[in-house]
């Protein structure tokens, strides 16, 4: 069975363009979690969703971020227009429907110049 | 409100040692406790995890956790320390109030030395 899996691993981009990273959850969890962890720091929720419905987004820290799952299969997160504070480690997670047992993806590093 | 505190950003043991990660955490409900490991260059490993039930754990490669409530502790350990253990390990929690989200610690680097 595959993992979570992540597009892409890395991205250099410049401040002010335009990022949009993509979580694959495991086939059939229905629960996808975007996590970030900026260097040096904690691991953060950004947001959760249940199939196609934000479930909570009170992790997301401002209205550049914007999350879709589309048909409540994979979903995106861009990132519009991007700051270099949002530089870091983007995790997507996913887990079945009633379990709290949450299965991570690779990452993707962004980095901001 | 959960928080998750990990103490020693970096610890180092010997090959062969007893391997010790300190995690403790606050939650004002039953909480649900996980330890994570990421290798370097990989995604997120879940370790173990603590649901209610028995409060000793074990997860993979050797490790084991125990939940202690009267010390809100949920610390790693492993009794002899392998090389292939160097990683990033980090405690998280959440509970059972409809909210997913997983609190993390700010992580254990385990340094493993020969």
């Amino acid at each position: 069975e595959a993992g979570v899996t992540q597009f892409p691993s890395h991205s250099v981009i410049e401040k002010g363009q335009t990022v949009t990273l993509r979580c694959d959850p495991i086939s059939g969890h229905d629960n996808l979690y975007w996590y970030r962890r900026v260097m040096g720091k904690e691991i953060k929720f950004l947001l959760h969703f249940v199939k196609e419905s934000k479930q909570d987004e009170s992790g997301m820290p401002n209205n550049r971020f914007l999350a879709e799952r589309t048909g409540g299969t994979y979903s995106t997160l861009k990132v519009q227009p991007a700051e270099l504070e949002d530089s870091g480690v983007y995790f997507c997670a996913s887990s079945q429907e009633l379990s709290y047992e949450q299965y991570f993806g690779p990452g993707t590093r962004l980095t901001v110049t | 409100a959960q928080s998750v505190t990990q103490l020693g950003s970096h610890v180092s043991v010997s090959e062969g040692a007893l391997v010790l990660l300190r995690c403790n955490y606050s939650s004002s409900v039953p909480p649900y406790l996980f330890w994570y490991v990421q290798y370097p260059n990989q995604g997120l490993q879940l370790l173990l995890k603590y649901t209610s039930a028995a409060t000793l754990v074990k997860g993979i490669n050797g490790f084991e956790a125990e939940f202690k409530k009267s010390e809100t502790s949920f610390h790693l350990t492993k009794p002899s320390a392998h090389m292939s253990d160097a990683a990033e390990y980090f405690c998280a929690v959440t509970a059972d109030t409809g909210r997913r989200a997983l609190t993390f610690g700010s992580g254990t680097r385990l340094q493993v030395q020969p």
